[in-house]
């Protein structure tokens, strides 16, 4: 079973407070990735990064930012949130070295609302 | 860039197939993956083929490829209620990125 943990699960929160939706994941991989789920559609790709200290931005354009200081950690930062940042966040990593076919092991998802 | 794409809604009985169907722009895909996301859940992965093959199976699941037609499908022998769900399409060259599609919503009708 992949061990990688999002928390908080579900946020509710005000326009214009800055917020961190944290993962960790607990195998050693390289690369972690976010992205962003609206409901019934499909994801998109907001941040990811080789390892530590490497941190790039993905296909669709977002506000937020992302640090790679420990291997095992991946948060992601609104500075400011806005009602056009609800939706659902998720995590994901995977084996550079040891994976032979890229699988990507997913978090359970933060669900987010901004009022 | 890759482009990935599916039918969003199939519903079967129990008991019958589920044919899930997906078709994918670039060639040079090298894995392709069905993954199954859960009410409240994360992705996890079903099951993948690589693209010097055209067929896997793995108990109830048949996953076939025509490399031609860029299409992939997942058959879900005996569905069963606890199948319900969404499952995902998606495709890699090899690289870092894996481009995923809208997703096909699995509705199972006791």
């Amino acid at each position: 079973e992949a061990d990688i943990y999002q928390t908080p699960r579900y946020l509710v929160i005000g326009t214009g407070k800055k917020i961190t939706l944290e993962c960790s994941q607990t195998m050693g991989h390289d690369k972690m990735y976010w992205y962003q789920q609206d409901p019934g559609m499909e994801l998109h790709l907001i941040h990811y990064s080789y390892g530590v200290n490497s941190t790039e931005k993905g296909d669709l354009s977002s506000e937020s930012t992302v640090s790679r200081i420990r291997t095992e950690h991946f948060p992601l930062t609104l500075e400011s949130a806005r009602p056009s940042h609800t939706s659902q966040y998720l995590c994901a990593s995977s084996d550079l070295q040891g994976s032979t076919y890229n699988e990507q092991f997913f978090g359970p998802g933060t669900r987010l609302t901004v009022l | 860039g890759e482009d990935v794409e599916q039918s969003l809604f199939l519903s079967v009985r129990e008991g019958d197939s589920s044919v899930i169907n997906c078709t994918y722009t670039d060639s040079s895909s090298t894995y392709l993956y069905w993954y199954k996301q859960e009410p409240g859940a994360g992705l996890q992965l079903l099951t993948y083929i690589f693209s010097n093959m055209d067929m896997k199976q793995d108990q109830r699941l048949t996953v076939l490829l025509n490399k031609k037609d860029k299409h992939l499908s997942l058959r879900i022998a005996d569905t069963q209620t606890g199948d319900s769900a969404i499952y995902f399409c998606a495709a890699n060259t090899g690289g870092f990125k894996t481009i995923f599609g809208a997703g096909t919503r699995l509705f199972v009708k006791a």
